[in-house]
């Protein structure tokens, strides 16, 4: 079974800190996303990577930036923290290939900034 | 550029109801289509997917059939169970491109 893993399941940081939210796959997937979940406005793209040390901006990257040292390892890092980042944060991996390939979630990091 | 929209939620039904929920995309091309469920708590999970024109995808009981001709990809259950109370949602991928995702639905069902 494919595994993505995440760093936190929960996560409470203050405003003005560094956040460093880290994920990981065990499948060889040379694809790997990063989102943020809200409610209403569903699932939106931060973030994107089709391999190592390879970054593309996704639709609200502001705020945010990537590091990809590894192909296994995508981590989202958010240089200052805003209250208004409090959120959902999903990752995913996907093997490349056609436009059937299956994407595949972490169980996801719930990020309070206070 | 590519959309999805799906019916707005939440739905509510009681146990062995039979399900609707609708998704329809827009799309230059033919991609492929997706449902993700997501239970209380977790990450998304793949439920079934549909990769050409008059596919049918399912998987636990749930099926949805490519429509090309009305561009849509409604996903259907006979009888829900308290247990698929979850949050489904639609998207679509044409090639390399990225997953267009709807705002997914929320359903809850009683006992």
């Amino acid at each position: 079974d494919v595994k993505v893993t995440q760093s936190s399941r929960y996560l409470v940081k203050r405003t003005g800190e560094k956040v460093f939210l880290e994920c990981v796959q065990d499948m060889d997937h040379e694809n790997m996303f990063w989102y943020r979940q809200d409610p209403g406005l569903g699932l939106r793209l931060i973030y994107f990577s089709y391999d190592v040390k390879m970054k593309e901006k996704g639709d609200i990257p502001e705020g945010y930036s990537v590091s990809r040292e590894k192909k296994e390892r995508f981590s989202l890092i958010l240089e200052s923290a805003s209250t208004n980042q409090t959120s959902m944060y999903l990752c995913a991996s996907r093997p490349s290939g056609g436009a059937g390939e299956t994407q595949y979630f972490g169980p996801g990091t719930r990020l309070l900034v206070l | 550029g590519d959309s999805v929209t799906q019916m707005e939620g939440p739905v509510t039904l009681s146990e062995e109801a039979f399900l609707t929920i609708n998704c329809t995309y827009t799309a230059t091309g033919y991609p492929s289509l997706f449902w993700y469920v997501q239970y209380p708590g977790e990450g998304l999970q793949l439920l079934l997917k549909a990769t050409k024109a008059d596919d049918k995808g399912s998987n636990k009981g749930f099926e949805a059939t490519y429509r090309k001709e009305t561009t849509s990809f409604h996903l259907e259950k006979g009888s829900v169970q308290v247990s698929d109370s979850a949050v489904y949602f639609c998207a679509s991928r044409q090639g390399a491109q990225k997953l267009v995702f709807g705002q997914g639905t929320r359903l809850t069902i009683n006992p």
